[in-house]
């Protein structure tokens, strides 16, 4: 089984400073690994994700995340944010089975509030 | 290409009442999935289909809901009775059977009030 912590609740930002959002996963096979971007009372959408190859993932929106397999943490960056990044953002994380990738696990989210 | 539709958008209904959720995935996806999102456990998979099959449903939480899929467009999330704690944003979502790892698209979820 797997898990994921986003340490995270809220972050503030001011406009045009940059962010980083956390990410820790648990599992004791291999994973890949996703962000997702929720705006008020809509669904989700996928931002990125980590399938293999480069650590270094680049996303829609100007945002990337990187792999780090020893600290077992994907954290999403955005160099400069706009008012309109407010959202809640989600980490997750499925297994790398034919069966288990189908299951996603979410962290609880990270509320991005970006003010002027 | 519209994207994944649900329906109701808002449904309030009192305790007791049965209550049905629906979806339409998008054309020509083979996967569809149901997820229930709460403030105290965050978003959780109930269960998926393929091809129109229920393939994992360990995610329902009890017997009082049930899902099914009669046909490749359309699919419905029912509770029966409903209870208060059953109070939730419901989203189904869908995705290609390419690869597993292929994006899931969400709707716009269902919020469920149960009073």
């Amino acid at each position: 089984a797997q898990s994921v912590t986003q340490l995270d609740s809220q972050v503030p930002v001011f406009e045009e400073a940059p962010v980083e959002l956390r990410c820790n996963y648990s599992s004791s096979v291999s994973v890949y690994l996703f962000w997702y971007v929720q705006y008020p009372n809509q669904g989700l959408q996928l931002l990125l994700k980590y399938l293999s190859g480069s650590t270094l993932v680049k996303g829609i929106n100007g945002f990337e995340a990187e792999f780090n397999k020893s600290q077992t943490s994907f954290h999403l960056r955005k160099p400069s944010v706009h008012i309109s990044d407010t959202a809640e953002y989600f980490c997750a994380v499925s297994d790398r089975s034919a069966g288990g990738g189908n299951k996603l696990t979410f962290g609880t989210g990270t509320q991005l509030k970006v003010e002027l | 290409d519209a994207g994944v539709i649900q329906s109701p958008r808002h449904e309030v209904t009192e305790m007791g009442q049965e209550v049905t959720l629906r979806c339409k995935p998008i054309s020509g996806h083979d996967y569809l999935f149901w997820y229930r999102q709460t403030m105290m456990r965050g978003l959780e998979l109930l269960i998926y289909f393929n091809n129109n099959v229920p393939i994992d449903d360990s995610g329902m939480p009890e017997d009082r809901f049930s899902a099914k899929m009669p046909n490749a467009s359309f699919s419905t999330l029912k509770i029966q009775p409903s209870e208060p704690r059953d109070s939730a944003v419901y989203f189904c979502a869908s995705r290609l059977d390419r690869a597993f790892t292929d994006t899931q698209y969400f709707g716009p979820g269902t919020r469920l009030t149960v009073l």
